[in-house]
């Protein structure tokens, strides 16, 4: 059983990056996409993009030019880095697993809520 | 990017009764070369991240009660909740993964009445 596990801070200023990490447990990094989503409160979700260990990556264009993702293998986690963060990017972001080349969602990480103040 | 559209906004049913929630896209999420239709739908309660439910647009994940169900091919499903119980409270979501950006609808909340 796929377990992750997210952390990262709950707080980020205005123009400043966003950091969150999320550690795998019962798979391997080297195996599945790895993805990133978002939730604003009391809003739906958004799909920030995935990490593939291969390094084919892919991102939502919305925000192409402000995200990456990485992997730490000997670690087992994975990275999401949103720069130049505004009072938009506040939400609930969640790690979650999709394999085979299907990205339906079916191992997902407890959430973590960003807020973004100074 | 496809759209997804879910009707209605909330619904209330009462407990037994059927739940249906039905799900849209601007284009076709059929692939032609397998015959398959890349529809998922989540269940989200307060607090938790969302949990697949349906993939394939009818395929149950494993684990989930046969009171739920997923039809539909093309750009029209649904959702059924056969026999509402008290613990399908909760906001239902579909998504396509047909094509990157992998898009959700705006969800449907479902109460009891």
């Amino acid at each position: 059983q796929v377990q992750l596990q997210q952390s990262g801070p709950g707080l980020v200023k205005p123009s400043e990056t966003l950091s969150l990490t999320c550690a795998v447990s019962g798979g391997s990094i080297t195996n599945d996409y790895w993805n990133w989503i978002r939730q604003p409160p009391g809003k739906g979700l958004e799909w920030l993009g995935f990490f593939y260990y291969s390094g084919s990556n892919r991102y939502n264009p919305s925000l192409q030019s402000r995200i990456t993702m990485s992997v730490d293998s000997a670690r087992n986690q994975f990275s999401l880095r949103l720069s130049s963060v505004t009072a938009a990017d506040a939400a609930v972001y969640y790690c979650a697993r999709s394999s085979g080349g299907w990205h339906k969602f079916d191992f997902w990480g407890q959430g973590t809520l960003v807020t973004v103040s100074s | 990017d496809i759209v997804m559209t879910q009707s209605p906004d909330s619904l209330a049913v009462s407990l037994g009764e059927r739940a249906t929630i039905s799900c849209k896209s601007t284009q076709s999420v059929l692939y032609n070369s397998n015959n398959m239709d890349y529809l998922a739908w989540y269940q989200q309660k307060p607090g938790q991240p969302p949990k697949l439910l349906i993939y394939w647009a009818s395929t149950r994940q494993s684990g989930v009660p046969d009171r739920f169900s997923g039809s539909g091919s093309g750009t029209d499903f649904t959702l059924t909740i056969s026999s509402l119980q008290a613990e399908d409270v909760a906001i239902y979501y579909c998504q396509q993964y047909y094509s990157s950006p992998f898009t959700f609808g705006p969800g449907t909340k479902v109460d009891i009445k």
